[in-house]
């Protein structure tokens, strides 16, 4: 298994919908997290990180840890077409700071 | 505030010749890295640097140098391009070791294409 693994998608959602994006991990990894939006022919952005099992809200991102079952989510509440992008989950392995592969997210009108 | 600078923003080079990337940030952050993301893949680390004159390889670091003679500056020195070299590059830094706590700030990167 990969250190971060993330499905590719594309993920649809329609406008105003919660839009959910998950990643798992290995036990390589460390226990933070980071999710980091990227639109098309741009850099990686930082939304948010969460280190603890549970939730963290921010606006209208939300993410979760789930340490038993290895895996953090992100969800994006109202989803607008703004939001279309891809969104790279990311954490540390040794002195690495590793990304998944990506999950593209599509908000339709 | 201008954040990371990298420049260019686009190239094509011949296989076998050399080019560098330049990176510029001006946050005074101790810590860079360059990455090279191909579609698909993520983002792969190729060098890092904790702060003027120390850098260390990264995941893939096969057919590029690097040097770090200023806390500003990460130049990227591609030696004898390949087409596996072909890839968006991105240069980064953090306030903090491996950005905990604030993550990184990214570049706005080079799109490189070897042919």
């Amino acid at each position: 298994q990969k250190e971060v693994e993330q499905n590719s998608g594309p993920l649809s959602v329609p406008e105003g919908a919660i839009a959910s994006l998950n990643c798992t991990y290995s036990d390589r990894v460390s226990q933070s997290f980071f999710w980091y939006r990227q639109y098309s022919g741009k850099s990686p952005e930082l939304i948010m990180s969460i280190y603890s099992n549970g939730d963290k809200e921010d606006g209208r991102f939300t993410a979760q840890l789930n340490k038993a079952s290895q895996y953090v989510s992100l969800l994006i509440r109202d989803s607008q077409p703004s939001d279309s992008a891809t969104y790279l989950c990311a954490s540390y392995y040794g002195q690495n700071f590793v990304f998944g592969p990506g999950t593209r997210l599509s908000v339709l009108p | 505030n201008a954040g990371v600078t990298q420049t260019p923003k686009f190239r094509i080079l011949k296989i076998g010749q050399s080019m560098t990337l330049q990176c510029t940030q001006d946050m005074n952050h101790n810590y860079m890295y360059w990455y090279r993301q191909d579609p698909g893949m993520g983002l792969k680390l190729i060098y890092y640097s904790v702060g003027a004159g120390i850098t260390d390889k990264g995941e893939v670091p096969n057919g590029y140098n690097v040097s770090r003679s200023t806390t500003e500056d990460f130049p990227l020195r591609l030696e004898l391009a390949a087409p596996s070299q072909t890839s968006v590059y991105f240069c980064a830094s953090s306030e903090t070791p491996l950005g905990v706590d604030y993550g990184y700030t990214f570049g706005s990167g080079t799109r490189l294409t070897v042919v």
